[in-house]
This record gives C-alpha cells, structure tokens and sequence, in this order.
C-alpha cells in the first residue's frame, strides 16, 4: 500500500522560527511535492522535486526552501516563519510521467500539517 | 481566468439523489484528468482518473470534454458517506505538475 508520512500533524511556532516539515514516501517515486492549502484558494505548490537534490520552484516559493537529499525524503523548510504562513502543509509523492506529452501520473499525498506561526 | 474552476458549492441532496459536478480548465494542452475526494481535515485522496471514452467506477461516472475542456463527475444513489469536497485535477503541460480546482463542497443528508 501507498504510504507518504509527514513528520507532525499539528505544529505551534513562534514568529521569526527556522521550522522544519519534513516527508517520507516509501513507493520509490521520483516526484515529491510541496503545497499549501487555505480556504479559498485551494492547493498552490510551493515547490517541486523530480530527482534527488533536484528542486524547482512552484507558485508560491517564497519564504520557503526545500531539501532532497534522499530520495525517498522531502524537506520543506520555513527560514524565519510569519503569521502568513499559518497553513495546512500536503506533501505529495509521484512517479515521472511519460516525458512524451501524453500525461502524468496520480499523486499521493501525506495526511498533513497543520501549522500555526503565532 | 483560473486554470482549473468548479462550483465551490455546497451541493445539499438527499441519500439516493443524484448528482453532477461540473469543471472547465483552460489549458487546451493538458493530458491528465482527476477527480480526488478531499475529508475535512484529511488529505486529497484520488477518486478517478478520467479518460477521453468516459469511464464508470460504481456509482461514479466521469466524463471529459475536450473540445469544451469540460470534466465532469456524476454519482447516483448518494450515499451519507459521500458527503466531502471532490477536486477537479488537471496536468500542467509538458510536466509532472497537476492544477487543482478549489473544489466543490457535496453533503448528502438522511
């Protein structure tokens, strides 16, 4: 069975916190995702990840990084959070997709974080 | 315009109606079709692919239109556990990407 894990459900910070989100996916997929999820504006990608160390930015990367050091584990990482950034966190995992034009694949998700930056 | 647009909702039926979302993206190009199922306060999970031939699952029904860029997700004889946000799911050209509508909110009642 499909199994993407993020390391907290509910996260507190304090305002100008380095915070770190991290997930795990054990399906040897090549793509990992970031979003973010708030009422109204549905799931924006904050970034994106195709190959190990490999990272490419989403819509909304800013105030965030990333870190893909094994393939398997995609770090998201607040440098100095702000109230701004209180959100429901989604990592996604996915193979690679045709490369051809004809499509992708599903993406599987993680069950969250929610974080809120006081 | 947005990429990805759906009737946010909500769509209140009784158990055993059916019932029909609808769903248009703008991107002539996109190759892949979704429709997940979101819980309040859980993750997106997928529900259906949907392919250019329609295709059923159960109750559920999907249909795309691409001369319209229209998706579509029936469902007949509701069910109380149906009750969720069903987001419409499309490719971004040329990548690994996927454009997510804002979804649309369904509660079925007794």
């Amino acid at each position: 069975d499909v199994k993407v894990t993020q390391s907290s459900r509910y996260l507190v910070k304090r305002t100008g916190e380095k915070v770190f989100l991290e997930c795990v996916q054990d399906m040897d997929h090549e793509n990992m995702f970031w979003y973010r999820q708030d009422p109204g504006l549905g799931l924006r990608l904050i970034y994106f990840s195709y190959d190990v160390k490999m990272k490419e930015k989403g819509d909304i990367p800013e105030g965030y990084s990333v870190s893909r050091e094994k393939k398997e584990r995609f770090s998201l990482i607040l440098e100095s959070a702000s109230t701004n950034q209180t959100s429901m966190y989604l990592c996604a995992s996915s193979p690679p997709g045709s490369g051809l034009g004809l499509g992708t694949d599903t993406q599987y998700f993680g069950p969250g974080t929610r974080l809120t930056v006081l | 315009r947005k990429e990805v647009e759906q009737d946010p909702g909500p769509f209140n039926v009784p158990e055993g109606a059916t019932v029909a979302f609808n769903c248009t993206y703008s991107n002539s190009a996109s190759q892949s079709f979704f429709w997940y199922r979101q819980d309040c306060r859980k993750e997106p999970k997928l529900l259906m692919s949907v392919y250019s031939s329609g295709n059923e699952d159960g109750r559920f029904t999907a249909q795309l239109n691409r001369a319209s860029q229209y998706i579509s997700l029936l469902i007949r004889d509701s069910k109380l556990s149906d009750s969720a946000t069903y987001l419409c799911v499309v490719n971004e050209e040329n990548t690994d990407k996927l454009i997510f509508g804002t979804g649309t909110r369904l509660q079925v009642f007794p």
